[in-house]
Order: C-alpha cells, then structure tokens, then sequence
C-alpha cells in the first residue's frame, strides 16, 4: 500500500473545528482513503473513508484534493473526548488489511 | 454491547509458555481480522479470515503463530514458546464482506511476556 505521511502532534481548542492533513503523494488510482482514530487504551475506531469526492458522516468530514495527493479530516466542532491517535491509512479497493502508519496525536485544550 | 470482544483483556506469562487468546466478532459479520500494535506504534495487521477461511497471512505472523475460526464465528490467536518480542496488544476487528473499509476493532488483549 502507499505511504502516507501525517504530522506528529497537533493541539485544538475545545468547540472549535480542527482540520488533520494527510499526503499521500503515491496515491494509486483505486486506493481509498480511510481515516480511524484511537482513543486511549481502546481499539481503534472508523472515522470515514472516501475514494474521490468528499464525504460526510456524523463524526467528520473527508475533502480530499482533486489531485488525490492529499487530504484534510475535518472535526466541526472538537470536544474533549476527540482527543485521540488519527490515522490517515490508503488501502485496495478489497480493503482487506489496514496499514497503519503513526498517526497525529491530537490534543484538544479546554 | 454487541461489539467486539475479546478475552483475556490482560494476560502475563513466562517465556516459552503457549497462550491463547479468542475474539468474538459482531455477531453478523464475516470478515475477522487479528493485529498487533507495540507501544507507541500503528497497529500491525496480522492475518484475516473470512469465514471460516483464512484468506491472507502476514510476513509477521511466524510459525509460532496460528489462528483459526473453526465455525465461521469466534476465532482463537495461539502464540507458541512465547518470546519478550511477543508482548503487545493484540487486536481483533471484524466487518462485513462488502463494508470491509469499516473494521470493528474489540478492545484488545495486552500480553506481557517476562
């Protein structure tokens, strides 16, 4: 699977939105782009995943770039209970194994 | 809860000692797949089973190693002559064939092997 690259760390403000970027420059044309998060001592959890067009569920929103060599998960509004390890992960249309990378840990301030 | 379970939630033991841990999917789900996840890492997928099917193994997975899921239901992780390389998390998830990009993962087992 291709690799991607996330930054760290980053820090929020408690209600406020919080944009996580992903690359993924070595994209290829049939890899999705899923994105899961892991709360302290807890599996990790579906996000959203998305292959082409942005996306929307309860939790957050998925823009990916036209180029699909990037993008952005969306929290609208961060709560405390946000605070978790993100992970940005490409995989096969089969979507059989998840390729976990670091991830951001995110920290979201009262 | 109609999650992901999985026993034990904790298991401590010697090197070269056999263990065993068994994971309980979403009861309607087809797919079950096992990972491992070391501090302060990702987590590393292990193999996947499809059914009662084990459809792909990872590089990771040595011969010490051996799943199965004898009914298509629960499934069973068997670490033999465990080794201090072996102590992590070990995570189970589970979906459904054609919405394999949402896995269920359950809490996880922590083996500490000393």
């Amino acid at each position: 699977d291709a690799k991607t690259t996330q930054p760290n760390s980053m820090e929020s403000n408690e209600e406020e939105p919080v944009h996580l970027p992903c690359n993924h420059s070595t994209i290829s044309g049939t890899d999705y782009i899923h994105w899961y998060r892991q709360l302290p001592s807890q599996g990790p959890e579906y996000v959203i995943h998305g292959l082409t067009s942005n996306v929307n569920n309860r939790m957050a929103s998925l823009a990916i770039a036209e180029d699909r060599k990037s993008s952005t998960l969306i929290l609208h509004r961060a709560t405390l209970r946000d605070a978790a390890v993100y992970y940005c992960i490409l995989s096969s249309g089969s979507a059989r194994q998840l390729t976990f990378g670091s991830g951001t840990q995110l920290t979201v301030l009262p | 809860d109609t999650g992901v379970s999985q026993n034990p939630r904790h298991k401590i033991t010697k090197r070269g000692q056999n263990v065993t841990f068994r994971c309980d999917p979403i009861s309607e789900h087809n797919r079950l797949y096992w990972y491992r996840q070391t501090l302060g890492q990702g987590p590393e997928f292990l193999t996947y089973f499809q059914n009662e099917a084990q459809l792909e193994k990872s590089r990771l997975l040595s011969d010490r190693f051996s799943a199965e899921r004898p009914k298509g239901s629960f499934s069973t992780l068997e670490i033999q002559r465990t080794e201090q390389g072996d102590s992590a998390m070990y995570l189970c998830a589970s979906s459904l064939v054609g919405k394999s990009h949402e896995q269920y993962f359950g809490p996880g087992t922590r083996l500490t092997v000393t």
